[in-house]
């Protein structure tokens, strides 16, 4: 399969444990953004990653939330001290070669803070 | 204002009608445009990109760019019940630091039988 892999696809998690959320891009794509949608809302971005550089995080809540694409490896989207309110789809998105091109959607990790 | 402005709906077709669907856009910048399809509980899935202006076809949709209007549209064709979703509107601009692609808040589209 070479689509965008997301896992896990469904997370529960209780309020004040971290949720780590992860995502392998398309092959030969070097651009991970992550998007969140709740429910019955848009999707709202969050960040925009390089390997090994943030290119732009100005979604992204200031605190608790934070994100990382490494040299080796896929990208990780954590969430510290989860609280009720980050119950959401998150959805991680590839692009190949410029973050002009087409962006492609995994399958989403759906996280439920309980 | 918000960067991207779609029409939430719902919009209701019968079967076999033209669906059509809008956008506008803030940021002058602009350079690409997307149309992503959204089943309930699904992720968004593409279905047809424009960058210049015009109209540009792909087998029952039609998408529509107007950039000195900012306003991007699409028409569904033959309109079947299996086209029912929320449809979003997206663009890519130049941001300080790199271009991000940015969604509209969709429009649901029922298709009657």
């Amino acid at each position: 399969n070479a689509g965008v892999m997301q896992n896990p696809r469904h997370l529960v998690r209780r309020r004040g444990q971290e949720a780590r959320l992860r995502c392998s891009p398309m092959k030969g794509h070097s651009h991970v953004y992550w998007y969140r949608q709740l429910p019955e809302e848009g999707l709202k971005f969050m960040v925009y990653l390089q390997k090994e550089n943030i290119i732009d995080e100005s979604g992204m809540p200031k605190e608790r939330f934070s994100a990382e694409f490494p040299k080796e490896g896929p990208s990780i989207l954590r969430i510290q001290q989860v609280v009720r309110g980050d119950s959401a789809a998150y959805f991680c998105a590839s692009s190949p070669r410029t973050s002009e091109d087409t962006i492609y959607f995994g399958e989403g990790s759906w996280l439920t803070v309980v | 204002q918000k960067e991207v402005e779609q029409n939430s709906g719902p919009l209701s077709v019968p079967e076999g009608a033209i669906a059509s669907l809008n956008c506008t856009y803030s940021d002058r910048g602009s350079q690409s445009f997307f149309w992503y399809r959204q089943y309930s509980g699904k992720s968004p899935e593409l279905i047809m990109f424009i960058y210049s202006n015009g109209d540009k076809e792909d087998g029952r949709f039609t998408a529509q760019l107007n950039k000195a209007s900012q306003y991007v549209s699409l028409l569904i064709r033959d309109s079947q019940p299996s086209d029912s979703a929320t449809y979003l509107c997206a663009v890519n601009g130049a941001n300080t630091g790199g271009f991000k692609t940015i969604f509209g808040a969709g429009t649901r589209l029922f298709v009657k039988a």
